[in-house]
């Protein structure tokens, strides 16, 4: 365990459903993030979390929608999902500080019919 | 922006047999840092080795270290004696200097399966 847990580890919703997946981190870091690995593509950075306030949005669809509602929290409320947004979901925490590991939760497999 | 490649989708080792893993990067950025992160099947990332930009040595932690060419651009992993538990995705990761967050960059992977 690296201090990261995220809820659920596995996720099928269809289509029309709303559903959310939840990390939180004892660690004390003051930022938090999301990733997507897909199967076929490289980790993809989408959201990032630093004291609560986003700084970063990679270009993702509305239908992903982050909340921090403090800085050991985040969650990410899906919503009308694609078959292609598949995928294992992994949250990060670290000090906003260079040179400061990221440690990683073990991912929620999301699998959208 | 930045890109990094793992030009081995999979590779494999003979148990105590040293490997290495190859990543290279591109990016206009003169400060930054380097990581290898290991995916085992429970999934979780962890932490292998770092390497910061501006230091010339070559990072070591065990039985892990890497080669550091900062004008190739090039990060290679060796993983000496290798074990079983060895056995997992392994991936690069350049991360640049940000104030409001660490920002990881990942390549696209590369199995690694340690044989006994």
């Amino acid at each position: 365990e690296t201090g990261v847990t995220q809820t659920p580890r596995h996720l099928v919703m269809g289509m029309t459903n709303k559903k959310s997946l939840k990390c939180e981190q004892h660690l004390g870091h003051n930022a938090m993030y999301w990733y997507k690995q897909s199967a076929k593509k490289p980790l993809e950075l989408m959201f990032v979390y630093n004291f609560k306030e986003q700084t970063e949005n990679n270009s993702v669809p509305s239908r992903f929608s982050p909340e921090c509602p403090n800085s050991s929290h985040l969650f990410l409320h899906l919503h009308t999902l694609q078959p292609e947004d598949s995928a294992l979901y992994l949250c990060a925490s670290s000090q906003d500080s260079p040179n400061t590991e990221a440690f990683f939760g073990q991912g929620t497999r999301l699998t959208v019919v | 922006a930045q890109t990094v490649t793992q030009s081995q989708p999979e590779m494999s080792v003979q148990e105590a047999e040293t490997v290495t893993l190859s990543c290279t990067y591109d990016t206009s950025e003169n400060n930054y840092y380097l990581f290898w992160y290991k995916q085992p099947p429970s999934r979780q990332m962890i932490l292998v080795i770092r390497q910061e930009a501006y230091k010339q040595q070559n990072a070591t932690e065990n039985r892990f270290s890497v080669n550091f060419q900062k004008a190739a651009k090039s990060f290679s992993l060796k993983i000496s004696d290798s074990q079983l538990g060895d056995t997992a995705m392994y991936f690069c990761a350049f991360m640049k200097l940000f104030n409001a967050g660490n920002m990881l960059t990942f390549g696209g992977g590369t199995r690694l399966m340690v044989k006994p």
